[in-house]
């Protein structure tokens, strides 16, 4: 079945940027996502890309699709103590029309 | 977009015992999708449930485990029956909204 895996931690002090990297295994996806979750809170959509775009920007998030490699990264710029949660990628399985989540990092901000 | 209201936010059963979670969407959506996290983990895909016919589950998720109701096209149900310790997690229900895919805000169950 599909996999998406990302790297679990990453600690930035405020003002740096952060990179949050995933990979995907599906080969067919049309859309991935950037979700954000805080402690005790559900899953807010931060951002997605449509697979035949290599870059989109929207304020302080940049994402970046390698297609040929199925790499996804989210860029957060200037990052502030409340971008701290859990950021998940997900892809979405266009068989089922559901999303596959990978296993979230989880991004600490240190002032 | 989309919001969806689920309930209860959080509860505390006993084992043994059945839960169920509501999910009102405030558009009207085909598809409803039910998702559960266990602690610490990501999402793991439940079922999908669309109205008019019986829901369809993942491999490892059986209907009489996590019966699902969607009688009309806002509202959901996930029900957690015959509850154990390893059903303590998060039950998080989506629909789709756009491009994206809108989320409940979870209900965090715990089983004693």
């Amino acid at each position: 079945g599909e996999d998406v895996e990302q790297s679990l931690f990453l600690s930035v002090r405020e003002g740096d940027s952060s990179v949050i990297n995933c990979t995907y295994t599906d080969s067919s996806s049309t859309y991935l996502y950037w979700y954000k979750q805080e402690p005790g809170a559900g899953l807010q959509l931060l951002t997605y890309i449509f697979s035949n775009m290599d870059m989109k920007q929207d304020q302080r998030l940049t994402v970046l699709l390698n297609k040929k490699d199925k790499h996804l990264s989210l860029r957060i710029a200037d990052t502030q103590t409340g971008d701290s949660a859990i950021y998940f990628c997900a892809d979405l399985d266009t068989g089922r029309r559901a999303l596959t989540f990978g296993s979230g990092t989880r991004l600490q901000v240190q002032p | 977009s989309a919001v969806i209201s689920q309930k209860p936010s959080r509860d505390i059963c006993q084992r043994g015992t059945s839960l169920t979670i509501q999910c009102q969407v405030d558009s009207q959506v085909t598809m409803m999708f039910w998702y559960r996290q266990q602690p610490g983990q990501s999402l793991t895909l439940i079922a999908t449930a669309n109205q008019g016919s019986e829901a369809t589950y993942e491999s490892g998720f059986v209907i009489d485990k996590f019966p699902i109701s969607r009688p009309n096209l806002t509202f959901s149900t996930l029900t957690v029956s015959n509850m154990s310790p390893e059903d303590s997690s998060i039950y998080l229900c989506s629909a789709p909204d756009g491009h994206g895919y809108t989320f409940g805000s979870g209900t965090r169950l715990t089983v004693v």
